[in-house]
């Protein structure tokens, strides 16, 4: 079984600092990490996912996510967040291998303030 | 291309009524999926469907039951509902079973009193 944990519920933050939100995740099997964003009063949108190849994924919205499988991490970062970054971020994992079933952690709920 | 649509947006129940939650998308996709989000608790796979006339129970199945007759809808069906069942809904979909991109529907808000 697969279990993800986002590490924090909420990060505060001001308009154009950096910002990291860390995702943990456990697995017996080798897995497919994604994140989703969630923007106020709307459904879940794909971010960034790494399936394969270089650790390194990129959004094109500036976020990217490092997959660390020694420390069985995928946290998400941006040097510089914007108003409109506010939203919940959801980080999820699914099997390699099996049907497109995704795990979610609880969420981290990004607020930037000006 | 309307994507993945869910009707209806809000809904309030009393404990023991049935209801069905619909959901369409217009993109071909095979694969369908129902989640359910709770606070603290993110997401949770309700039940999915690999094609027309399959589908398969998720973590969370009890109370809900799902059909899937076209590959256009995949409705979610609430046969006696309960506060536990208070939640946000959301519908998802991709072009196939393995690993795509999931594209999620807006949602369907239900409380159960």
């Amino acid at each position: 079984a697969q279990s993800v944990t986002q590490l924090d519920s909420q990060v505060p933050v001001f308009e154009e600092a950096p910002v990291e939100l860390r995702c943990n995740y456990s697995s017996s099997v080798s897995v497919y990490l994604f994140w989703y964003v969630q923007y106020p009063n709307q459904g879940l949108q794909l971010l960034l996912k790494y399936l394969s190849g270089s650790t390194l994924v990129e959004s094109i919205n500036g976020f990217e996510a490092e997959f660390n499988k020694s420390q069985t991490s995928f946290h998400l970062r941006k040097p510089s967040v914007h108003i409109s970054d506010t939203a919940e971020y959801f980080c999820a994992v699914t099997p390699k291998g099996g049907y497109n079933k995704l795990i979610f952690g609880a969420g981290t709920r990004l607020a930037v303030h000006p | 291309n309307a994507g993945v649509t869910q009707t209806p947006k809000f809904q309030v129940l009393k404990t023991g009524q049935s209801m069905t939650l619909q959901c369409a998308q217009d993109m071909n996709h095979e694969y369908m999926s129902w989640y359910r989000q709770d606070p603290g608790m993110g997401l949770r796979l309700i039940h999915y469907s690999v094609g027309a006339g399959i589908t398969d129970q998720g973590e969370v199945p009890n109370g809900y039951n799902v059909s899937r007759s076209t590959t256009e809808d995949f409705p979610l069906r609430l046969l006696s509902a309960a506060p536990s069942q208070t939640s946000v809904y959301f519908c998802a979909s991709s072009y196939s079973a393995s690993v795509e991109t999931q594209y999620f529907g807006p949602g369907t808000r239900l409380l159960v009193l």
